[in-house]
């Protein structure tokens, strides 16, 4: 669809539907990819990473892909729950271990 | 134990107060970080501790001075704060670099400081 690849602040889709969110990223050095979820009134949590030497990792419900050609992020939820609605933030970690660098947020709402 | 507890939950501070924010977490993690984060923003790192030294400060104003008694403590200490600097201020650890692969950061709840 039109909107593949393109980060949106806002995604809202329907119960049961799977969702993308994208993220871009900005240093060709870093070399780990972190997903993270927040939800309202808590820290960032960790959902699933990627090293750089990966192109693809499958979770729980989850998928991250790495197009590391246009440094590219993308989360893959399949069969979206009313509990997935989060904020959810990509971050990418550099050489300089320990220096990460979050990306826009994406906020995420299920309809039931 | 996965957990990274924060205190206080929230704190309303004036201009001329001293506050201090703590941080502790039990998982044997020996980096720790400070993220400073707006509404509707991501986090923003602040500083990096490595083995109870400072290894990476996004300069930041001299009113936040951050302290790491030991491995599983972290301070920030507060200062003549301005307005702007109200945020949901988050602490952060992960497994000990340099040597080890980079990995997962465990963030606590956060402190939500009001500047008045």
């Amino acid at each position: 669809g039109e909107n593949v690849g393109l980060h949106l602040p806002t995604l809202s889709v329907q119960e049961g539907d799977n969702s993308i969110i994208n993220c871009a990223y900005s240093n060709s050095a870093s070399d780990y990819f972190i997903w993270y979820k927040q939800e309202s009134g808590k820290g960032p949590q960790f959902i699933i990473d990627i090293r750089s030497n990966m192109d693809k990792r499958q979770g729980q419900r989850v998928t991250v892909l790495l197009n590391k050609t246009v440094k590219h992020l993308s989360l893959q939820i399949a069969a979206t729950q009313p509990g997935d609605s989060a904020v959810y933030f990509c971050a990418e970690i550099g050489t300089n271990a320990g220096k990460s660098t979050f990306g826009d947020g994406t906020t995420l709402t299920v309809k039931p | 134990d996965t957990e990274v507890t924060q205190t206080p939950k929230h704190l309303v501070m004036g201009m001329t107060n001293k506050k201090s924010l703590k941080c502790e977490q039990h998982m044997g993690h020996r980096a720790m970080y400070w993220y400073k984060q707006k509404a509707k923003k991501p986090p923003e790192l602040m500083f990096v501790y490595s083995y109870e030294k400072l290894s990476i400060n996004e300069s930041v104003p001299s009113r936040f001075s951050p302290e790491c008694p030991n491995s599983s403590l972290l301070n920030l200490h507060l200062h003549a704060l301005q307005p702007e600097d109200s945020a949901l201020y988050l602490c952060a650890s992960s497994q000990d670099f340099p040597g080890a692969q980079v990995s997962e950061q465990y963030f606590g709840p956060g402190t939500r400081l009001t500047v008045t």
